[in-house]
C-alpha cells in the first residue's frame, strides 16, 4: 500500500492564484481530513469528510474548498492565495475499529505564496 | 481559544533520562487523546494514544499518564535515545472516535543529547 500520497510536494504562488492541492489514500478509509501546519501552531483543522459526499468545516476553512467524489481522493482548493497560506498542508485519512482511531498523514505539500 | 495546551516548547533531556511532556485539555467531550512523533520533513506519526477510561498506558519506553479530574495528560519516554529527537505533539478528539478531526497542541521539539 502506498498509504496517503500527496501532490505537490512542494508549490509557489502568487497572490490571487488557485490551485488544487491533491490527496489519494488506498486503505479504504472512511475518513480524511486536511490540516495546516504553522511554526509554533501545530496542526490545525481545515476541512474533514467522513465519507464520500459528505465533508465538514474544521478551525481553519476560510479560503479553502473540498470536495469528496470518491473515497480514496480528498482535494483541497485555494480559491485565491494569500501569503497567510503560506504554510504546510497535511491530508490524512483514518478508520475507527473497536474503538481505536488512527490518523494516517502523508508527507505534506509545502506551499509558498508570494 | 486553543483548547489544547502544551508544554514545554522545547526540552533537553541527556541520553538515558526521562523526556516529560505535559497537556491539558479544556473540553470535556473529548474521548481519545493520541500523542504523535513529526521528524523534519516528514508528517506525523502516532506514537501511543489513551482513551479516559484508562489512567495509564504503557508501550515500550512511551507511557501515556491520564488525569481525567484534572483534564491533563503527559507523555514520558523513558531511557531516551538520541533517535527520539523529534517534534512531539499531543492532540484530542472527541465524536467518539475523531471522525471530525484532531485538535492539536502547539507541539514540544524534543533534543536528546549524546
Amino acid at each position: 500500500n502506498a498509504g496517503v500520497t500527496q501532490t505537490p510536494k512542494f508549490q509557489v504562488l502568487k497572490t490571487g492564484q488557485s490551485m488544487t492541492l491533491q490527496c489519494a489514500q488506498d486503505m479504504n478509509h472512511e475518513y480524511m481530513s486536511w490540516y495546516r501546519q504553522d511554526p509554533g501552531m501545530g496542526l490545525r483543522l481545515i476541512h474533514y469528510s467522513v465519507g464520500a459526499g459528505i465533508t465538514d468545516q474544521g478551525e481553519v476553512p476560510n479560503g479553502y474548498n473540498v470536495s469528496r467524489s470518491t473515497t480514496e481522493d480528498f482535494p483541497l482548493r485555494l480559491l485565491s492565495a494569500a501569503p497567510s497560506q503560506t504554510s504546510v498542508y497535511f491530508c490524512a485519512s483514518s478508520y475507527v475499529l473497536a474503538g481505536t482511531y488512527e490518523q494516517y498523514f502523508g508527507p505534506g505539500t509545502r506551499l509558498t505564496v508570494t | 481559544q486553543q483548547q489544547v495546551k502544551q508544554s514545554p516548547q522545547s526540552l533537553i533531556v541527556q541520553k538515558g533520562g526521562i523526556s516529560i511532556i505535559n497537556c491539558a485539555y479544556e473540553n470535556t467531550a473529548f474521548d481519545y487523546f493520541p500523542w504523535y512523533q513529526q521528524f523534519p520533513g516528514k508528517g506525523p506519526a502516532l506514537l501511543i494514544a489513551i482513551r479516559p477510561d484508562v489512567s495509564e498506558k504503557k508501550e515500550g519506553r512511551f507511557t501515556i499518564s491520564f488525569n481525567k479530574s484534572a483534564k491533563q495528560f503527559s507523555l514520558h519516554i523513558m531511557d531516551s535515545q538520541p533517535g527520539d529527537s523529534a517534534t512531539y505533539f499531543c492532540a484530542a478528539s472527541s465524536a467518539g472516535g475523531g471522525a471530525d478531526g484532531l485538535t492539536f497542541g502547539k507541539g514540544t521539539h524534543l533534543i536528546i543529547q549524546p
